[in-house]
């Protein structure tokens, strides 16, 4: 079946700009994540997800970071105002009840 | 809080040659433990894990023990191919009530030379 996807795959925006990344995890897959991955990082847990229920917000970094999933399927991660140090490489990953996460490609962010 | 650590690469082999990749982490609880490839141009995948304490994950030839004594779990491979060039992520999860999020190490370049 298909796996995880994120759209856009690349956004550039303009300093004070908002912009909207999308991740469609696996089909019934109850738990979606959220990481940022800066360069020549690893990956940096955001945000996690159960159904629709947000229950680990812990890793955003500012209040200019809001996550959604309404509907328990796909989610959103908006981020306000971006700043240049908010360039990176945004990791969407689903699971089931077992623990492995399944990733999607990233979306890759440039703020300039 | 939990972290993990890898070495630093990149590290460059020639083919056939033997790979080590070197973990260690730093945990409160019991976690499991994942090392996760990333190969040019595509997503993160799963390489192999290991849930609990003297567990081997292994896949693809590569293998990995979950050492509680030394809180390590080393990656090696006996003889890598060119196709093993990547980034390996070295990670660990615990706490099922915080849905079991990773931690990742920063990662490790690998460049096999024919």
């Amino acid at each position: 079946g298909a796996g995880v996807s994120q759209s856009p795959r690349y956004k550039v925006a303009k300093r004070g700009q908002d912009v909207a990344l999308r991740c469609d995890p696996i089909s019934g897959h109850v738990s979606l994540f959220w990481y940022q991955q800066a360069l020549g990082q690893g990956p940096e847990f955001l945000t996690y997800f159960q159904n629709e229920a947000q229950l680990d917000k812990s890793g955003l970094p500012s209040d200019r970071f809001f996550a959604e999933r309404p509907e328990g399927s796909v989610s959103t991660l908006k981020i306000q105002r971006t700043q240049q140090e908010d360039s990176a490489v945004y990791l969407c990953a689903s699971s089931s009840r077992s623990e492995t996460q399944y990733f999607g490609p990233g979306t890759r962010l440039l703020v300039l | 809080g939990n972290s993990v650590t890898q070495m630093e690469g990149p590290v460059t082999l020639s083919e056939e040659a033997f790979l080590t990749i070197n973990c260690t982490y730093t945990a409160t609880g019991y976690p499991s433990l994942f090392w996760y490839v990333q190969y040019p141009g595509e997503g993160l995948q799963l390489l192999l894990k290991a849930t609990k304490a003297d567990d081997k994950g292994s896949n693809k030839g590569f293998e990995a023990t979950y050492r509680k004594e030394t809180t390590s779990f080393h990656l090696e491979k006996g003889s890598v191919q060119v196709s093993d060039s990547a980034v390996y992520f070295c990670a660990l999860s615990e706490s099922k009530a915080a849905g079991n999020k990773l931690t990742f190490g920063g990662g490790t370049r690998v460049l096999v030379k024919p």
